[in-house]
């Protein structure tokens, strides 16, 4: 069974960075698209971001591009999300996924997410 | 940007009804590339049907997703108790964002 776990989620400041981590206990990590997606009571849920298996290919929604950065370390079978000059509105819930093979952006697995709160 | 845009907002229904939910996108998303998800209080989202119309691993066969273009629809055949959920549309697969709907809540009656 695949296993999303992640962490690093918390409150921080205005202005303040967060490094999201999300660890893959299934099979053939390096064989997925990878995604992060959030949610929040407001605006349902939010595609953020999408990494392609190789690390060389990457989207993010406009808002978080300039301010996120997507990665992943195969032989950890990790992905992260590092979060800069965070905002109020990026308070969320924000969840791994685990895509497809062949295409971006879908969510075959999700991880049980972690709470950003970005207040002061 | 495509949008999508779920329908309705809310649908009370009884154990053993049909459920049918919209998701209609602004513009043509030209490929197979929809899914839709199920949602639980507490819970992550889970995958129920992608590619419009494939079931995801063990989702039943009450489930099903149909459409193309702009409008696509997911069905589900005897509610059972534990269909009581709120539902999401995502398009993927294509250039992006890979928007999702707003959602609809399906809710006892």
């Amino acid at each position: 069974e695949v296993e999303l776990v992640e962490s690093g989620g918390g409150l921080v400041q205005p202005g303040g960075s967060l490094r999201l981590s999300c660890v893959d206990s299934g099979f053939n990590f390096n064989s997925h698209w990878m995604n992060w997606v959030r949610q929040t009571p407001g605006r349902g849920l939010e595609w953020v971001a999408t990494i392609k298996q190789d690390g060389n290919e990457k989207y993010y929604v406009d808002s978080a591009k300039g301010r996120f950065t997507i990665s992943r370390d195969n032989a950890k079978s990790s992905l992260y999300l590092q979060m800069n000059n965070l905002r109020a509105e990026d308070t969320a819930v924000y969840y791994c996924t685990r895509g497809g093979i062949i295409v971006p952006g879908g969510a075959v697995d999700w991880g049980q997410g972690t709470l950003v709160t970005v207040s002061s | 940007e495509i949008v999508l845009t779920q329908s309705p907002a809310t649908l009370s229904l009884s154990p053993g009804e049909r459920a049918t939910l919209s998701c209609g996108a602004s513009q043509n998303i030209n490929s197979k590339y929809l899914a839709w998800y199920q949602q639980k209080p507490g819970l992550a989202p889970r995958l129920l049907i992608y590619d419009i119309s494939s079931r995801a691993t063990g989702v039943p066969d009450r489930f099903s997703g149909s459409g193309s273009g702009t409008d696509f629809t997911l069905t589900i055949n005897r509610l059972e108790p534990e269909d009581f959920a709120v539902y999401y549309c995502q398009r993927y697969g294509t250039s992006p964002p890979y928007t999702f709907g707003q959602g609809t809540k399906v809710e006892i009656k």
